[in-house]
């Protein structure tokens, strides 16, 4: 079945400094759709940026990420870490393949950005 | 912005105790899921439905039963709650119609202790 690979369980970062979390996926389907969604503390999840393009950069509220389908690979990045940044990401990856509208989550990436 | 509300907000049970989590979306969205959050895990998905009547079996069912009884509102049901069952859950709501619209829309969560 479908998989999401967050290698990261935990990054720090100072405040100021660039991110990059990685996001590797594996699916039979050839065509797959992936999400970036961001949690913050006492809040519901929310879609952060998403795509189905290959090689094609998608940004949203500073942040962006390439669907890149030769590596499996939606690594999100952000030039300069915020306080605020501090939240779990999650990447995840539709079952388009079946129609369900089923998400794939990977296990999350808690981004800790200090001052 | 799409809604979606559970209740309650927390739920503390015995073990073998009788559990039942509520959600309801107000967006005429078709496709409903349960998801629970657990650190190292992820989201995983519990049940879903894609309309009133409709079950279909997530990735980790075991323990739990759903039912959807409208198209608005989606129970998960725990009859015979074990500690193992301690988590935070999620509800989640989506038009999965096409690619445009695949975004879930969560709910700010259940926490539930099972001691």
């Amino acid at each position: 079945g479908d998989s999401v690979t967050q290698t990261e369980g935990l990054v720090t970062l100072t405040e100021g400094l660039p991110v990059m979390l990685n996001c590797t996926y594996q699916t039979i389907y050839s065509n797959p759709f992936l999400f970036w969604y961001v949690h913050y503390l006492n809040e519901s999840p929310r879609l952060l940026l998403k795509s189905s393009t290959d090689n094609k950069r998608t940004e949203h509220q500073g942040f962006h990420a390439t669907l890149h389908k030769s590596s499996s690979s939606f690594h999100l990045q952000k030039s300069s870490a915020q306080l605020s940044d501090s939240a779990l990401y999650y990447c995840a990856l539709s079952d388009r393949g079946t129609n369900t509208g089923k998400l794939t989550f990977g296990d999350g990436t808690v981004l800790t950005v200090k001052p | 912005e799409a809604a979606v509300t559970q209740s309650p907000r927390n739920k503390v049970t015995v073990t073998g105790g009788n559990v039942t989590l509520s959600c309801r979306q107000t967006n005429s969205h078709n496709y409903m899921y349960w998801y629970r959050q657990d650190t190292g895990h992820g989201l995983r998905l519990i049940h879903y439905s894609y309309g009133a009547g409709n079950l279909q079996i997530g990735d980790v069912p075991d323990g739990y039963k759903a039912t959807r009884t409208t198209q608005e509102d989606f129970f998960l049901l725990l009859e015979l709650a074990s500690p193992s069952q301690t988590s935070l859950y999620f509800c989640a709501s989506s038009d999965a119609g096409g690619a445009a619209n695949e975004r879930l829309f969560f709910g700010h969560g259940t926490k539930l202790s099972v001691l």
